[in-house]
């Protein structure tokens, strides 16, 4: 199975910050690499998939990018709201699987 | 507004069995494949299985081949995961999640539900 490894695993940050999550693929996916977003006790949702494209409804402080082994999520200006768990998702390679998260916090 | 709304998660004990089902509602739930994943406490999310729209097809993570079954009923707009030979390691929040079309067995989530908690402890 393609391991996926987030870095880093939590970091504290400030509302207005620039955030840069970077998710590693252990063999390339080419672009078939999906985010999400997941808040205490609720179920993921998701913001990006084809490393870059924005799922409706998503702010657009979000944005994604990367090819092969290497990608990031992006978030311009943080806001309140954005303090969660992002977890990267590869979907090339059969089974789909998922990194290990990185907690944005406070 | 598309909906999934999982039910039948509770304590089970070890080598127990238990069946988790997920209605589905606000789009045409046979024309979506459909996949539970699953996250223990405090965890990551680790995908547990795969069905496609019309239930030709399955598929099971290698931590739960043998001991779990996934199916559909399309009729009644439901998904359902049937668990035997639990084992504390399969404590988790069970999700079933909606396949966007990707050409692929492997693909992405659009649609989440909220999540049924299976405890396995004696």
């Amino acid at each position: 199975a393609v391991r996926m490894t987030q870095s880093p695993s939590s970091f504290s940050a400030s509302t207005g910050d620039r955030v840069t999550i970077t998710c590693r693929a252990s063999q390339g996916v080419t672009t078939y690499l999906a985010w999400y977003q997941q808040k205490p006790g609720k179920a993921p949702k998701l913001l990006i998939y084809a490393a870059s494209t924005l799922n409706s409804g998503v702010p657009s402080r979000f944005s994604g990018s990367g090819s092969g082994t290497d990608f990031t999520l992006t978030i311009s200006r943080l806001q309140s709201e954005d303090f969660a768990t992002y977890y990267c998702q590869q979907y090339y390679v059969f089974p789909p699987t998922f990194g290990g998260g990185t907690k944005v916090e406070i | 507004e598309v909906q999934l709304l999982e039910s039948g998660g509770g304590l089970v004990q070890p080598g127990g069995s238990l069946r988790v089902s997920c209605e589905a509602s606000g789009f045409t739930f046979s024309d979506y494949a459909m996949s539970w994943v699953r996250q223990a406490p405090g965890k990551g999310l680790e995908w547990v299985s795969f069905i496609s729209s019309g239930a030709d097809r399955t598929y099971y993570a290698d931590s739960v081949k043998g001991r779990f079954s996934i199916s559909r009923d399309n009729s009644m707009n439901t998904l359902y995961l049937e668990m035997s030979s639990l084992r504390a390691e399969d404590t988790a929040v069970f999700y079933c999640a909606r396949v966007t079309p990707c050409g692929s067995t492997s693909c992405f989530y659009d649609y989440w539900g909220q999540g049924t908690l299976v405890t396995v402890s004696s």
